[in-house]
């Protein structure tokens, strides 16, 4: 398995750009979240998803996007960057029920500068 | 509200020597508490969870901690630090019935040889 894989490595937008930072697993799990990650502040939950269709916003989304249209894939859409947004970004993937429910998997990240 | 605290920023221990890195927990129901590792560049590693039972918990790479519900607190510990041990070490604490985990501010583990 390959597990939680992100695109791109790194990247970096002016402002007012927009893009989609791409995440995908192939554990088959239902639950997938994005985080970004400022120095001092630890991770910061943007969106989740708990299945295909399903998103719901986490203590961050403002100025992000979600969709899930597979189990596999959940891409993160910025509309429109401001240099706020400049972070590292993490998807993370988990079952949502059973024994090996709430152990989140984690991509390498996507590490983003908003000029 | 669910929240954790790690009120270290950076713990040093010698090579060989126990290591605790702390973490303190708020919730309003029973916590499912974890830990997690960062390498440099690198996302995050599952090492441990307290769901409910033993409040000794042992992970991966010797790792072990503790839960003490009188205090909120699940320390990490390890009897004998390894240079390799040296990252960035996050608590999270999710409530029963809540689907997101909340993190702390993370705590850098410097391991001197």
């Amino acid at each position: 398995n390959a597990g939680v894989t992100q695109t791109p490595k790194f990247q970096v937008l002016k402002t007012g750009q927009s893009m989609t930072l791409q995440c995908a697993q192939d554990m088959n799990h239902e639950y997938m979240s994005w985080y970004r990650q400022d120095p001092g502040m630890g991770l910061r939950l943007i969106h989740y998803s708990v299945g295909a269709g399903i998103t719901d916003q986490g203590e961050v989304p403002n100025g992000y996007n979600v969709s899930r249209s597979t189990t596999e894939d959940f891409p993160l859409r910025l509309l429109s960057a401001a240099p706020s947004q400049t972070s590292v970004y993490f998807c993370a993937s988990s079952y949502s029920s059973g024994v090996k429910s709430d152990t989140q998997y984690f991509g390498p990240g996507t590490r983003l500068t908003v000029l | 509200a669910q929240s954790v605290a790690q009120p270290e920023d950076q713990v040093n221990v010698a090579e060989g020597n126990p290591l605790t890195v702390k973490c303190t927990y708020s919730v309003s129901g029973n916590p499912y508490l974890f830990w997690y590792v960062q390498y440099p560049n690198r996302g995050l590693q599952f090492l441990l969870k307290y769901i409910t039972g033993d409040n000794l918990v042992k992970g991966s790479y010797g790792f072990e901690a503790e839960f003490n519900k009188s205090q909120t607190s699940f320390h990490l510990k390890k009897p004998s630090a390894l240079v390799s041990d040296s990252a960035l070490y996050f608590c999270a604490v999710k409530e029963t019935g809540r689907r997101a985990l909340t993190f702390g501010s993370g705590t850098r583990l410097q391991v001197q040889p």
